[in-house]
């Protein structure tokens, strides 16, 4: 157990649907890192916040967008979903924003959209 | 991620074989991160490695980054079936959240 929640585990829904991917970090761990794997694409870097604050963004579209809140939590809203958002979404915390620290991984959010 | 070559795509081998997967940087890295993934489920850090020529070992498994910094290997020993996942590399190379490699899907076979 990595210490980092995610819910749901798994989710389905209807294209051009929102939904909303929740992240607890481990305690104590200042930065999230939200990740998209899917079967084309592999393990794809969406967005960091730390400490509440965007700090990089990655590969992440415009219709997603995400917040960490001042519990540290973190959500991923992902809107006007298309078939081919259809992948697992990982989120992962570490204690620092910079770099050279282990990223603990969740178990991840099967998002699967029909 | 082109800028990180990860090889091979996919592995067979038999119960107590030794197998290796190379994981290759266009860049020099800042560090290099090794995980295993069991199928649609959470990435399981294995080791990281920082230091050019570095290499550290857990239990029956070994990772090396070379001394450029620009090649890392896993290496498994008499492999078991607890051993068989995807195993994936992640790398530092200068920016806020790592750059990971394709996987590598293992399968043992007892």
């Amino acid at each position: 157990d990595s210490g980092v929640t995610q819910t749901p585990k798994h989710l389905i829904t209807a294209t051009g649907q929102r939904v909303t991917l929740r992240c607890s970090p481990r305690s104590g761990d200042l930065s999230v890192y939200w990740y998209q794997q899917s079967l084309d694409q592999g393990l794809q870097f969406l967005i960091q916040y730390y400490n509440g604050e965007e700090r990089a963004k990655g590969n992440i579209l415009e219709r997603f967008s995400a917040q960490q809140f001042p519990d540290l939590h973190s959500e991923l809203n992902l809107s006007s979903l298309e078939l081919g958002d259809s992948a697992l979404y990982f989120c992962a915390s570490s204690p620092l924003g910079g770099r050279n620290t282990e990223a603990f991984f969740g178990q991840g959010t099967r998002l699967t959209v029909v | 991620s082109q800028e990180l070559e990860q090889s091979p795509q996919s592995l067979i081998v038999q119960e107590g074989k030794n197998l290796t997967i190379n994981c290759t940087s266009s860049k020099t890295l800042y560090g290099l991160y090794w995980y295993k993934q069991k199928y649609g489920e959470g990435l399981i850090f294995l080791m990281m490695l920082q230091k050019g020529g570095e290499e550290k070992s857990h239990e029956k498994i070994t990772a090396k980054l070379d001394e450029k910094k620009q090649q890392s290997s896993l290496h498994i020993t008499a492999s078991q079936p607890s051993h068989a996942g995807i195993y994936l590399c992640g790398a530092d190379m200068g920016r806020r959240a790592l750059t990971f490699g394709s996987g590598t899907r293992l399968q043992v076979q007892p």
